[in-house]
């Protein structure tokens, strides 16, 4: 059974601190997919990576970058200079691959809360 | 903008009504889309899997009488919750995946059910 485990409930920051998410996976699949999303109060879910198991380079984008290690099952995030923008609910997912992927396994979740 | 589109937003109801809630593709054909529900400061659990023109798959735990699911054309999905209690108060989120797309699954904007 695939399990994602976000073990940071809640953090939180000042403004323009850097604070990183962690995320640690297990999964029996050779092929999967990690995600990141962001859910700001209003409750949507927003997108913000998608990342292959065969795809291990380090992402940036903007402010936010990924650090994938397969050999610890991680995929954290990192925000770097927080802005109160940023305060949300971040959660990490796992899917597997193939045409019947795609229904996520979610992470608990981590309340990000930057404070002016 | 959006690509996947519930219906309503938010809905109050009496204990003992049933609660019908749409997800639509707004752009694309899915034949596969997939219902969550989210509890208060709680992570996303998938609830089942609505598969276009056959029964929907139900995740273990989650009751298939009260939770009835129909995706009779290949844009509209729809969850019935019958016979609502306030237990049944969450936040029901759907997704869709367009293959079409290289990214491409979605997630509605989430309907907040009430169950006074």
């Amino acid at each position: 059974a695939q399990k994602v485990t976000q073990a940071q409930t809640e953090i939180s920051v000042v403004e323009k601190e850097d604070v990183t998410l962690d995320c640690v996976y297990e999964t029996r699949d050779t092929t999967y997919y990690l995600f990141w999303y962001k859910q700001p109060p209003s409750g949507e879910l927003v997108f913000l990576i998608r990342r292959n198991s065969f795809d291990e380079q380090n992402e940036i984008s903007g402010r936010y970058s990924w650090n994938f290690q397969k050999s610890t099952s991680s995929f954290n995030f990192t925000i770097t200079a927080s802005q109160v923008v940023d305060s949300a609910v971040y959660f990490c997912a796992l899917s597997e691959a193939g045409a019947a992927g795609n229904k996520l396994t979610f992470g608990g979740g981590t309340r990000v809360l930057v404070k002016p | 903008g959006a690509v996947v589109s519930q219906h309503p937003s938010w809905v109050i109801c009496k204990s003992g009504t049933s609660v019908k809630i749409e997800c639509r593709s707004l752009d694309f054909q899915a034949t596969t889309m997939f219902w969550y529900r989210q509890f208060p400061k709680q992570s996303l659990m998938l609830m089942a899997t609505s598969n276009e023109g056959s029964k929907a798959t139900y995740e273990q735990g989650v009751e298939k009488d009260k939770f009835l699911i129909n995706h009779a054309s290949l844009t509209l999905s729809t969850l019935t919750v019958t016979s609502a209690h306030p237990e049944d108060s969450s936040f029901y989120i759907c997704s869709a995946r367009d293959f079409s797309r290289e990214i491409g699954l979605f997630f509605g904007e989430g309907s907040r059910l009430t169950v006074l």
